[in-house]
């Protein structure tokens, strides 16, 4: 199994650019998310999705817009790339079939995205 | 004043140390995690727990729900442990995750 694939790997924008970051799971997991990772910060949430056809807001959506037509993809889009969107970008998916830890089970990460936007 | 704290921020020591990283949070947990993330950048869950202990191999997680704290050990440190160590908390009042910054940890030969 390949978990969770992120494509592509790096990225160079230039401001007002778009781009769309995919992620791809063949776990069947029903919970994804998109995270951003800046120096200095924990991670923060950006989109994130219950099952195939819902999204909802995280913590900084502002900017970027998902997709989640099948249930093993989940699009993250940039309509119009701002420097302030330079980041690594992970993708993250897991399970919600522990019925006792429905919450609590583990996320399974991508490999990351490491977007530059100029 | 962030919810979830690690320390220390950065750890440097020799090979074969007993290593200790510590995680507090100020808010009601269902559970915490921990999790690795490689030089490469590749992150990999470690450990879900929400009460007592638990290991696998060297790795030792703890946790002390009445102080809201938990500690991360490695015991007879490796170079290949070398990586950023991050807690995240899972808020019971609204299931979200909670990030800390991450500890970087390096270990000498």
């Amino acid at each position: 199994n390949a978990g969770v694939t992120q494509t592509p790997k790096f990225r160079v924008l230039k401001t007002g650019q778009s781009m769309t970051l995919l992620c791809a799971q063949d776990m069947n997991h029903e919970y994804m998310y998109w995270y951003r990772q800046d120096p200095g910060m924990g991670l923060r949430l950006i989109h994130y999705s219950v099952g195939e056809g819902t999204t909802a807001k995280g913590e900084v959506p502002d900017g970027y817009n998902v997709s989640r037509l099948k249930k093993q993809n989940f699009l993250l889009g940039l309509e119009s790339a701002a420097p302030s969107q330079t980041s690594v970008y992970f993708c993250a998916s897991r399970t919600d079939s522990y019925q006792s830890l429905k919450y609590n089970s583990p996320l399974h990460f991508g490999n990351g995205t490491r977007l530059t936007v100029t | 004043k962030n919810e979830v704290e690690q320390s220390p921020q950065n750890l440097t020591a020799q090979e074969g140390e007993f290593i200790t990283i510590n995680c507090s949070y100020s808010v009601g947990i269902s559970a915490l995690h921990w999790l690795q993330q490689h030089p490469g950048g590749g992150i990999v869950s470690l450990f879900m727990l929400s009460s007592g202990k638990k290991k696998h191999g060297r790795l030792i997680a703890t946790i002390n729900i009445q102080e809201k704290h938990s500690s991360l050990h490695i015991t007879a440190s490796h170079p290949r442990d070398s990586a950023v160590y991050i807690c995240a908390v899972r808020e019971d009042s609204n299931y979200q995750l909670i990030w800390g910054a991450g500890t970087k940890l390096i270990i000498k030969p």
